[in-house]
């Protein structure tokens, strides 16, 4: 079993559309994240909830609305995608100590 | 957190030992030493993480120094499959809600 999973793997959209990533993790932890991986390989974090409750936003545009239905999913919703949104998007999640990561999103803003 | 410094890129034949060096000097006292790895195209691993005692796992070893100042990652018998960029992150352990703070890290490539 996948233990934190991204759906989709790939998404290619045209600027000006919304567009959603989906993350579920099985594992049980607490606080889940999402971060961004640019074209130049930095990973940054985004945000951060736990138990369905954001604690972290690191002052990510307001087009950027994460939703978390329950402590086990972490959906990131992008309303007028612009060209500077292309890159991988990573979910994690964590209990203590170490994280687990999914294995990325590859948005393409076209 | 502290922030960490790592060299760029490090290269070792497969089959040797990895050392894989990290300075923190600015690290305070109850700051835990993380390392990760991204192989290309897929999602940060965890490796290994320690305090100040060195720290052993399957996969790799963590030695720090006594003034925790700065730490070595040994992968003891590397194989193709660590090629990969090694992040070295100092954080705080604060429980689950702390961020984890990625630097550039230090590309390894195993060699045949």
């Amino acid at each position: 079993d996948t233990a934190v999973s991204q759906t989709p793997k790939y998404l290619v959209t045209q600027m000006g559309n919304d567009k959603s990533i989906k993350c579920e993790q099985n594992l049980g932890h607490d606080t889940m994240y999402w971060y961004k991986q640019d074209s130049k390989k930095f990973l940054k974090i985004m945000f951060s909830y736990n138990n369905k409750e954001l604690i972290i936003n690191e002052t990510v545009p307001n087009r950027f609305s994460p939703k978390s239905p329950d402590k086990a999913h972490l959906n990131l919703h992008i309303n007028s995608l612009e060209l500077g949104d292309s890159a991988v998007y990573f979910c994690a999640s964590s209990h203590s100590g170490g994280y687990t990561f999914g294995s990325g999103t590859r948005l393409t803003v076209v | 957190d502290a922030k960490t410094t790592q060299p760029p890129s490090m290269d070792c034949a497969e089959g040797r030992a990895a050392n894989l060096p990290c300075n923190h000097s600015t690290i305070s006292g109850n700051e835990y030493v993380y390392w990760y790895r991204q192989i290309h195209s897929q999602g940060p691993q965890y490796i290994i993480h320690g305090l100040k005692n060195n720290e052993t796992n399957e996969m790799a070893s963590l030695i720090i120094t006594e003034d925790r100042k700065s730490s070595t990652l040994i992968l003891p018998h590397a194989t193709l499959r660590d090629t990969a960029v090694y992040y070295c992150i100092v954080r705080v352990d604060r429980g689950s809600n702390y961020k984890l703070t990625f630097g550039k890290g230090t590309l390894l490539t195993v060699n045949p």
